[in-house]
């Protein structure tokens, strides 16, 4: 079965300040790779994928991410935080061929002004 | 345009008792899947429908069981509940021919007493 490690459970930074959101998944042949955001008392938003193609992934609100075959990560990055990115965020990972995905216990992100 | 809307928002039961919540999919789309997330968790996947038909399920006992109408809605079914079935119950929608692109409802937050 497939895990996801999110590596820091709460991350702080200050508005303006870059970030990374690192995840950590276990090895399989084939495999797509998600970040998703939840703000307080909502569901859960697709921030960016990666099927195939170029490791480099663009998302919304300016939030990319790179896919690292040989290291298993897929750490989220913002060059520039705002207020408004606190939230719940969520790393998932599905094996090829099937509709299950497994998601990362989650990464609080903290922005302070 | 509607997205994914899940009712009631709030319910509290007793241990014991069995609990419907229900789930309209985003419009154009004819997957649901349902997920339960517990406080502090991420989501876990529950089942999947497709075509009426549940299509993949996950590691969960069954008490918890489904059903999908012809209009693509849903519900989750809860028979003898149990305290640790508390949690945050997420229902998202697809479109099969791209569903790896989920969009999550607001969810059900289910508290057994």
């Amino acid at each position: 079965a497939q895990s996801v490690t999110q590596l820091d459970s709460q991350v702080p930074v200050f508005e303006e300040a870059p970030v990374e959101l690192r995840c950590n998944y276990s090895s399989s042949v084939s495999v797509y790779l998600f970040w998703y955001v939840q703000y307080p008392n909502q569901g859960l938003q697709l921030l960016l994928k990666y099927l195939s193609g170029s490791t480099l992934v663009k998302g919304i609100n300016g939030f990319e991410a790179e896919f690292n075959k040989s290291q298993t990560s897929f750490h989220l990055r913002k060059p520039s935080v705002h207020i408004s990115d606190t939230a719940e965020y969520f790393c998932a990972v599905r094996r090829g061929g099937s509709y299950i995905p497994t998601f990362g216990r989650g990464t609080s992100l903290i922005v302070h002004p | 345009d509607a997205g994914v809307t899940q009712s009631p928002t709030h319910l509290i039961k007793t241990r014991g008792q069995q609990v419907t919540l229900r789930c309209s999919p985003k419009s154009g789309h004819d997957t649901v899947s349902w997920y339960q997330q517990a406080l502090g968790q991420g989501p876990q996947f529950i089942f999947q429908y497709y075509e009426e038909e549940e299509r993949q399920r996950g590691n969960f006992p069954d008490r918890f069981s489904g059903h999908q109408f012809p209009n693509y809605s849903s519900e989750l079914n809860v028979n003898a509940l149990l305290l640790g079935d508390s949690a945050l119950y997420l229902c998202a929608s697809s479109w099969t021919g791209q569903d790896y692109e989920q969009y999550f409802g607001p969810g059900t937050r289910l508290t057994v007493t």
